[in-house]
């Protein structure tokens, strides 16, 4: 079964500063990889995704997340840090398919990093 | 576009009473899924519908059951909450296209709470 890791629940950098959350995953096939952000008292929002098509992922509001297949990790930074950036983030790793006869997405997701901004 | 619609977005039950949360997409997604967030743990599944009249157990299934009343429209129910039943609930749906998986979309939760 796919598993998610990622360093730290909590992470403070200052505003400008560059933004590093780590995720590290295991999967027993290729992996389709995922970076979601929760602002407080909202729902989750995807930010970026990896489909193997490049290994350099490009998202919203600056992020960005590279593949390394052989470190088993898909960190998501941002070069500068703004105080709107402060958030939940959660890395997720795709289990395919969870059933037959029509198939659903399963993700299975990391603990989650809280960023802070410090201004 | 709404999107993912759930309702409510903030209940308080008493230990023994039973509730129903409700989940509705307008985005003719297939699938659709329940979720639990808890400090800590990240988001855990509880169940899932592939398709219209399929429902199957998460990770955490214990204590809930669901309903896929129609495509758009798939509903937890806690028959007798617990304490331990206080969490952030969300609704979430896809449309699977990719056998190695796709994204999921989210509503904005529910903040339950069991005394």
């Amino acid at each position: 079964a796919q598993s998610v890791t990622q360093l730290g629940s909590h992470v403070s950098v200052s505003e400008g500063a560059l933004v590093l959350l780590r995720c590290n995953y295991s999967s027993s096939v290729p992996p389709y990889l995922f970076w979601y952000v929760q602002y407080p008292n909202q729902g989750l929002q995807l930010l970026l995704k990896y489909t193997s098509a490049a290994t350099l992922v490009k998202g919203i509001n600056g992020f960005e997340a590279e593949f390394k297949k052989s470190e088993t990790s898909f960190h998501l930074t941002k070069p500068s840090a703004h105080m709107s950036d402060a958030a939940e983030y959660f890395c997720a790793v795709s289990d395919g398919v969870l059933s037959s006869g029509g198939g659903a997405d399963g993700l299975t997701f990391g603990k989650g990093t809280h960023l802070i901004i410090q201004p | 576009n709404a999107g993912v619609t759930q309702t409510p977005k903030f209940q308080v039950l008493k230990t023994g009473q039973s509730m129903t949360l409700q989940c509705a997409q307008d985005m003719n997604h297939n699938s659709m899924y329940w979720y639990r967030q808890d400090p800590g743990m990240g988001l855990r599944l509880i169940y899932y519908s592939a398709s219209e009249g399929t429902t199957d157990k998460g990770e955490v299934p214990n204590g809930y059951n669901v309903s896929r009343l129609n495509k758009r429209e798939f509903s937890l129910r806690l028959e007798s909450a617990a304490p331990s039943q206080t969490s952030v609930y969300f609704c979430a749906s896809s449309f699977p296209r990719d056998p190695q998986g796709g994204e999921l979309f989210f509503g904005e939760g529910s903040r339950l709470t069991v005394l």
